[in-house]
């Protein structure tokens, strides 16, 4: 699977947008980009996938770039009980979850 | 909402113990894998399980380490003789069948923090 690049942290104000990048340049065509985040020792929570298109869930959005080579999850209203440590991971289906250090958000009031 | 859950929450044990880890996966969910976190590291990947198998597992997963699906409702984690460093968070996790390149998200359960003495 290929390796991801993610800032180690990041403020964001309370009702903000948080934009949580990652970069991915070398991911291949059958790879999907995943986004888990752990709050505290809590196990890690599912927040949303993708493959080349831009998806959105209850949860947030991710933007892809047209080339895959990164992505953007956004958190459109960050609450404090978003404050974690979030995940970007490429993975081919089936594969396991290879976890990184990812980047620890914190919201700010 | 289905879940993956776990038990127990918290095991202390004492060097070179047996130790079994529960884990019940979402009931419809036929992969299913075992992974940890040392206090203040990222989270490892440990082992996965399909169809009454093995089908990965990482280097960490030695002689010490097995897993078994003994009913249609538990997977276990099994660490033959403790050691310190095995003192870690065990997250258990499911997935759905991976069909013709779709991609199903893991679930994670909670964990069980497992102290070793």
């Amino acid at each position: 699977d290929a390796k991801t690049t993610q800032p180690p942290s990041m403020d964001c104000a309370e009702g903000r947008a948080a934009n949580l990048p990652c970069n991915h340049s070398t991911i291949s065509g059958n790879e999907y980009v995943y986004w888990y985040r752990q709050i505290h020792s809590q196990g890690p929570q599912y927040i949303i996938h993708g493959l080349k298109n831009n998806e959105t869930n209850e949860m947030a959005s991710l933007i892809i770039t047209e080339d895959r080579k990164s992505s953007t999850l956004i958190l459109p209203h960050a609450t404090l009980r978003d404050t974690a440590v979030y995940y970007c991971i490429v993975r081919v289906a089936g594969n396991d979850m290879r976890f990184g250090a990812g980047t620890r958000l914190t919201v700010k009031p | 909402e289905p879940e993956v859950t776990q038990t127990p929450s918290h095991q202390v044990t004492q060097m070179g113990q047996e130790v079994i880890l529960r884990c019940v996966p979402i009931s419809n969910h036929l992969y299913f894998y075992w992974y940890r976190q040392i206090l203040g590291q990222k989270v490892e990947f440990l082992v996965s399980f399909y169809n009454n198998e093995i089908s990965e597992k990482s280097e960490i997963f030695d002689d010490q380490f097995s897993v078994e699906r003994p009913d249609g409702s538990n997977f276990t984690l099994k660490i033959r003789s403790t050691k310190l460093e095995d003192s870690a968070m065990y997250f258990c996790a499911s997935s759905d069948v991976v069909w013709r390149g779709s991609s199903y998200e893991q679930y994670f359960g909670p964990g069980t923090r497992l102290t070793v003495t």
